[in-house]
Parts: structure tokens; C-alpha cells; sequence
């Protein structure tokens, strides 16, 4: 059961556009919400997180807004740049559990900028 | 600092033979965590070590997968008799700590690509 969906798998954009990259969970449980950032040939590297009890923080270029109720995230890139093209991995867990803080990711978008 | 490395950077196999994987997480971390990344199945938690616990296998696909953990640093995924379908990327990712109350930021190593033939 995939319990993080992802959307759109693929996503082209010109340089300077504000790509957008949603996600949808299913397990109320989640309460970290982080969005890795995935090179070719590399490992992922976290991007910027939040919790649910905002609904929207911004890091940079790089602006995550999380709706509860619906419980939907999703990552807004402005100022897109050709060295943002990467795969982006949406995830959750939760953070307050004894067992870990695993990861279920989403299934990913794979962005192009163009110059 | 050093990240987290992983050997072989790329392995490739015949079916029916036994794979070892390695990790080496950041120094001082003492959560180390597993992760598969393969086409169609996008990344999935495999399993997870927290210092000297017992580890969570919960992830493990089949009893063809194991892990563990040695000094609670470096960690060795094994899996025996490949299958075709093991082909995939293996991630491998540490914390500082994977603790109630606490979200520590995990860092991947650069993986291992595992081709089974």
C-alpha cells in the first residue's frame, strides 16, 4: 500500500518558473514531513522539512505548504534554476516513536529546468 | 566531515549467488537505516539499527535479507541467492539519533547499484 502518492512523476519547466510538486499521505500518524532532493549518481540529500503545526515554511527558493485537513504537502520552487533539475522524493514519518524515524517516501518527480 | 560511504559503488551478479553490501555512517551517529530504491517501487525502508538494540526488520522484503551492525558503526546488508528482482539501488542512510521526541535529518550515502543477472 503506497501510503505517500506523488505528483506529477515528471515535470519540465523554463528557467525562472515556479514549479510545483505535490504530495498526498494517508497515515495520520506522519508528523514530519521532509522533501529530499536526488542528483544522478547520488544519494538523496533533504531539502527542507516541516511539521503540521504550520502550514508553510520557506527555505530559501524552496517553500513547502501543508494543508491537515486534506493531508496534502507541497513543494514550490521560485526562481527555478537548470542546476534545480534533480529527482525530488516527498516523505514522511513520525517523529515522536520509540522505533525510528523511517522514511516512506513518495515515488518521485523528476525535474528539468530549461536555460 | 566525512558522509556516509558504501562498497561497492556498483555490483553486478548472477542469480542464486550471495551479495554483501557495506555502509559506513557518519561518525558518532547511532541510527543506521536501510533504504531500497527500485524502478516501480520508487524507495523503501528496508531496516533499521539504533546503537546496541535489536534491530527493526520490518522493511526486509524476504528471509533472503539480512543486515547487520557491528561496534554499532558499520553496517553489511546480505543478500542470498539474488533474485533478478533484487536489481535496484540499496541506500544506506545514518542519523544522530532515531530517538523519541527527536527528528534527526538522515544522510544517504551515494548507494549501491546491484544488477542481478
Amino acid at each position: 500500500q503506497q501510503q505517500v502518492k506523488q505528483s506529477p512523476q515528471s515535470l519540465i519547466v523554463q528557467k525562472g518558473g515556479i514549479p510545483i510538486i505535490n504530495c498526498a499521505y494517508e497515515n495520520t500518524a506522519f508528523d514530519y514531513f521532509p522533501w529530499y532532493q536526488q542528483f544522478p549518481g547520488k544519494g538523496p540529500a533533504l531539502l527542507i522539512a516541516i511539521r503540521p503545526d504550520v502550514s508553510e515554511k520557506k527555505e530559501g527558493r524552496f517553500t513547502i505548504s501543508f494543508n491537515k485537513s486534506a493531508k496534502q504537502f507541497s513543494l514550490h520552487i521560485m526562481d527555478s534554476q537548470p542546476g534545480d533539475s534533480a529527482t525530488y522524493f516527498c516523505a514522511a514519518s513520525r517523529a515522536n516513536n520509540n522505533a525510528g524515524n523511517m522514511l516512506t517516501f513518495g515515488g518521485g518527480t523528476r525535474l528539468m529546468v530549461k536555460p | 566531515g566525512a558522509g556516509v560511504s558504501q562498497s561497492p559503488s556498483n555490483k553486478v551478479t548472477e542469480k542464486g549467488k550471495d551479495v554483501e553490501l557495506r555502509c559506513d555512517p557518519i561518525s558518532g551517529h547511532t541510527a543506521l537505516y536501510w533504504y531500497r530504491q527500485s524502478l516501480g517501487q520508487g524507495l523503501e525502508f528496508l531496516i533499521y539499527f539504533q546503537g546496541n538494540s535489536a534491530p527493526d526488520k520490518s522493511g526486509l522484503p524476504s528471509d533472503r535479507f539480512s543486515a547487520e551492525r557491528t561496534g554499532g558503526s558499520v553496517s553489511t546488508l546480505t543478500i542470498q541467492r539474488t533474485q533478478q528482482e533484487d536489481s535496484a539501488v540499496y541506500l544506506c542512510a545514518s542519523s544522530a539519533s532515531g530517538t523519541s521526541g527527536f527528528v534527526e535529518t538522515q544522510y544517504f550515502g551515494p548507494g549501491t547499484r546491484l544488477l542481478v543477472l
